[in-house]
Parts: structure tokens; C-alpha cells; sequence
């Protein structure tokens, strides 16, 4: 069964930091470009940050440029996200989603995702 | 960056309705349009992929057509299993963007 697993959610407090994991299983994950995508409590689904297989090409949509940075290891089939200045926006479940940006071109398998809240 | 208006926000509707959600981009974009459903709890779930295409196991009552800038997502006929929040999806060069979402509720 192909499937995504996050951790690393938690309570950080605002300025703070958190490392969210995402583990992959029943797939050739090197294969595949993956992506981070979260949605704050009540609201809808945003898209945060992209990395192809390689690494080659990484993407941060504009709210959080500077401050995430996703990475992957490929021999852990694991992509990482580093969230560093959290703001009180950035509180939300994080999902990971892998990209299949050939035949689908979508987000064709999710995690259970895993929540941030950033408090004072 | 493109805008998706989706619409309506919410949607109540029984058994057995014919059911249509619009999604409105702000320019023309790729037939790289795809809906999601996603229930109360639970992490989204493909449903439709390149404007049409059904995903893997999505029941033949979902349907997705385009025409212009504007995006459908139809179930023939609404099922129990149904009632849950819809979200389209756009992707242009490394762009991802989702609509607002509609809930679809008992009516």
C-alpha cells in the first residue's frame, strides 16, 4: 500500500522553530517529486512548498519563502520541512502529498497530516 | 498568480441530487485542473486529474468538464458517502492553486 506518513507537529511558540518529516512507504520514492500543502483550522487548502526528485528544483509559495525549507533523502524516503520564524498564520495541518506530474499531474496520494500551532 | 474562484461556498442538497460545482480561474490556464474531496478529519482525496480524468477507485457518478476558464465538477446523483468539502486545484509551472472549497451538506 502506498502511503505517507508526517511527524513533527506540535505547539512551538511564535519566533520558534519546528522540523515536520514526511515517511514514505510502498512506492519508489525516488521517483517522484513531492510537496508540502496545509490547510489552517477551518479553512481551506494552501499550497507551501515543492521538490523534485532530485532535489534539482525546489518551490516555497510567497507566504513562506525565506523562512521553510523542504529537503528529501531519498535513501530514508523521507522529505523534510524546516519551519523556522513561525508566525500565528503558519498554525495549520501540514500535509505532504506526493506530485505526479506526468500522467495525473496532481496530488495523488496524502498523508494524514500532522498539526503546528504557534502560540504567544 | 491565478486566482480560482470556486463556487457556491456551500451547497445543500439530498440523496440522489444532481450536484455541480463551478471553478472560475482569473486567466486562462492548462487543462492541469483537478478536484479533491476531502472529509471532516481526513486528508484530501483525488477525484478528477487533468479536467476530466477519474481517479483511481472514484465512482463513474463524478464527472469534471471544462469550458473556457471555467471548471465543473458534477455528481450525477448525490450519495450518503458524498456529503464532504470539494476543492479544485490548478498547476501552472511550479504555481499550485486551490479553490475556496464548497461543502456539500444535507439539505
Amino acid at each position: 500500500e502506498m502511503q505517507l506518513v508526517e511527524s513533527g507537529g506540535g505547539l512551538v511558540q511564535r519566533g520558534g522553530s519546528l522540523r515536520l518529516s514526511c515517511a514514505a512507504s510502498g512506492f519508489t520514492f525516488s521517483s517522484y517529486s513531492m510537496t508540502w500543502v496545509r490547510q489552517a483550522p477551518g479553512k481551506g487548502l494552501e499550497w507551501v512548498s515543492y521538490i523534485t526528485s532530485s532535489s534539482s528544483t525546489i518551490q516555497y509559495a510567497d507566504s513562506v519563502r525565506g523562512r521553510f525549507t523542504i529537503s528529501r533523502d531519498n535513501a530514508k524516503n523521507s522529505v523534510l520541512l524546516q519551519m523556522n520564524s513561525l508566525r500565528d498564520e503558519d498554525t495549520a495541518v501540514y500535509y505532504c502529498a506526493r506530485w505526479e506530474g506526468v500522467v495525473e499531474v496532481a496530488f495523488d496520494i496524502w498523508g494524514q497530516g500532522t498539526m503546528v500551532t504557534v502560540s504567544s | 498568480d491565478i486566482q480560482m474562484t470556486q463556487s457556491p461556498s456551500t451547497l445543500s442538497a439530498s440523496v440522489g441530487d444532481r450536484v455541480t460545482i463551478t471553478c472560475r480561474a482569473s486567466q486562462t490556464i492548462t487543462r492541469w485542473l483537478a478536484w479533491y474531496q476531502q472529509k471532516p478529519g481526513k486528508a484530501p482525496k483525488l477525484l478528477i486529474y487533468r479536467t476530466s480524468s477519474l481517479g483511481s477507485g472514484v465512482p463513474s457518478r463524478f464527472s469534471g468538464s471544462e469550458s473556457g476558464t471555467e471548471f465543473t465538477l458534477t455528481i450525477s446523483s448525490l450519495q450518503p458517502d458524498d456529503f464532504a468539502t470539494y476543492y479544485c486545484q490548478q498547476y501552472n509551472t511550479y504555481t499550485w492553486t486551490f479553490g475556496q472549497g464548497t461543502k456539500v451538506e444535507v439539505k
